[in-house]
């Protein structure tokens, strides 16, 4: 069975910072670019980052660049996005995908004073 | 790249065929997915590649066109249908998404 379990969300101000794993199972991760999409509540998809298989090659939405990172630690098949210098427009469910056919349950991720 | 659907929001009833429709505004190629998303529920992939089918998906699904003009037709409605779908463009970057058509009753 095909798991992404992503975690780390939760209540921040603004300006702070937030760590978000995702723990995946049941596919060769290793083989997968990966990514995270954003969805604001009530609104649609958003592309975050993405991240190739062996990390040679990153991308960043130009909303997030130079606040957010994108990382990921194959031998543990774990994928994260540190944020940092959070705005409030940040605010969404926030999903791990692997390429574009596995998706994750999301992490919610509020920003407010 | 700005991905564009219509109509939105689509109503339908039960057994109906509809047409979601999506435009790229400059050349994809085919590099179009169509995904589905039931509320509280994350997206799950319906055609890649503009027109090939994901593993374990109906086939009233069916997705075509290329270039810059893509449909997402869902031919006899069936009540789990009733959904969000949004396009994806995995051209280049930045991927973009389309603004999403939500099929009701």
């Amino acid at each position: 069975e095909v798991r992404l379990v992503e975690s780390g969300g939760g209540l921040v101000r603004p300006g702070g910072s937030l760590r978000l794993s995702c723990e995946v199972s049941g596919f060769n991760f290793s083989t997968y670019s990966m990514n995270w999409v954003r969805q604001a509540p009530g609104k649609g998809l958003d592309w975050v980052s993405s991240i190739s298989r062996s990390s040679s090659r990153i991308f960043y939405a130009e909303s997030v660049k130079d606040r957010f990172t994108i990382s990921r630690d194959n031998a543990r098949k774990l994928l994260f996005l540190q944020m940092d210098n959070l705005k409030v427009e940040d605010t969404a469910l926030y999903y791990c995908t692997g390429g574009s056919e596995y998706w994750g349950q999301g992490t919610l991720v509020t920003v407010s004073s | 790249i700005q991905m564009t659907q219509s109509p939105s929001p689509l109503s339908a009833s039960v057994g109906d065929s509809v047409t979601i429709t999506c435009r790229a505004s400059q050349n994809i190629n085919n590099f179009l997915n169509w995904y589905q998303q039931r509320p509280g529920k994350a997206p799950t992939l319906l055609v890649y590649l503009a027109s090939t089918l994901h593993s374990g998906v109906p086939s009233r699904f069916r997705g075509s066109g290329s270039g810059t003009d893509f449909t997402l037709t869902i031919s006899g409605l069936q009540p789990e249908d009733f959904a969000t779908y949004y396009c994806q463009q995995t051209s280049s970057l930045p991927i973009t998404f389309g603004p999403g058509t939500t099929v009701d009753v």
